[in-house]
């Protein structure tokens, strides 16, 4: 069974770091797209980063620069740091697992964790 | 990065038909996915690569595309229909994703 869980919210001071782990079990990571996606409270969704299963990643332009997303094949576990943290930034962090479609070569995410909660306020 | 457009709400009436429309350039060129959202829950993808469902996700849920406009549709809506719906696909440039603005639907 695929699972994902994310695992490192909390409150964090304006201008403070951060970083998110999303450990998956019933797949590998190294294997996979992946890709974290956050929701503000009361908002939308919001696409932050992707990571292909070749190691090349795509970041928003709302985060390009501050945000890095990573992986550990060995721990099977994907990573999301966060620097240079705004109050914008406040909102529940996703991750999700991405399958590319053959035809166009877009992603799409079939398994989602429950998310954790960034917090930047003082 | 482009945007996807999507109506803010909409409501249906036990068993009837709701179509959620999703405009953007991009969708010219990309194939759109959905989700569905239920208050406090993670999303779930309902809709891949335009119409294709994933397993356990019931066959009233349909998607369709025609030009910059890419629709789900709900046939025969149930109450446990009512969430919130987005729309994904890659922006123009190809290097980025975008969610759509989210549609609430109400089912009555």
């Amino acid at each position: 069974e695929v699972q994902l869980v994310e695992t490192g919210g909390g409150l964090i001071q304006p201008g403070g770091s951060l970083r998110l782990s999303c450990a998956a079990s019933g797949f590998t990571v190294s294997g996979n797209s992946m890709t974290w996606v956050r929701q503000a409270p009361g908002k939308g969704l919001e696409w932050v980063s992707l990571i292909y299963s070749d190691g090349t990643t795509y970041s928003a332009d709302s985060v390009k620069g501050r945000f890095t997303i990573s992986r550990d094949n060995s721990n099977n576990t994907l990573y999301l740091q966060m620097n240079s943290l705004r109050a914008e930034d406040t909102a529940v962090y996703y991750c999700a697992r991405a399958l590319i479609y053959y035809y166009d070569s877009s992603a799409y995410y079939d398994s989602w964790g429950q998310g954790t909660l960034v917090t930047v306020s003082s | 990065s482009s945007e996807l457009t999507q109506d803010p709400a909409v409501s249906v009436a036990l068993g009837q038909t709701v179509r959620i429309t999703c405009q953007g350039v991009s969708l010219r060129t990309y194939f759109a996915s959905w989700y569905q959202q239920k208050p406090g829950q993670a999303p779930i993808l309902v809709i891949f690569a335009k119409k294709n469902r994933p397993s356990g996700i019931p066959d009233r849920f349909s998607g369709s595309s025609s030009g910059n406009t890419a629709s789900l549709t709900i046939t025969g809506a149930q109450a446990e229909d009512e969430a919130d719906y987005y729309c994904h696909s890659r922006d123009i440039t190809g290097n980025y994703y975008v969610f759509g603005t989210g549609t609430k639907v109400t089912v009555l």
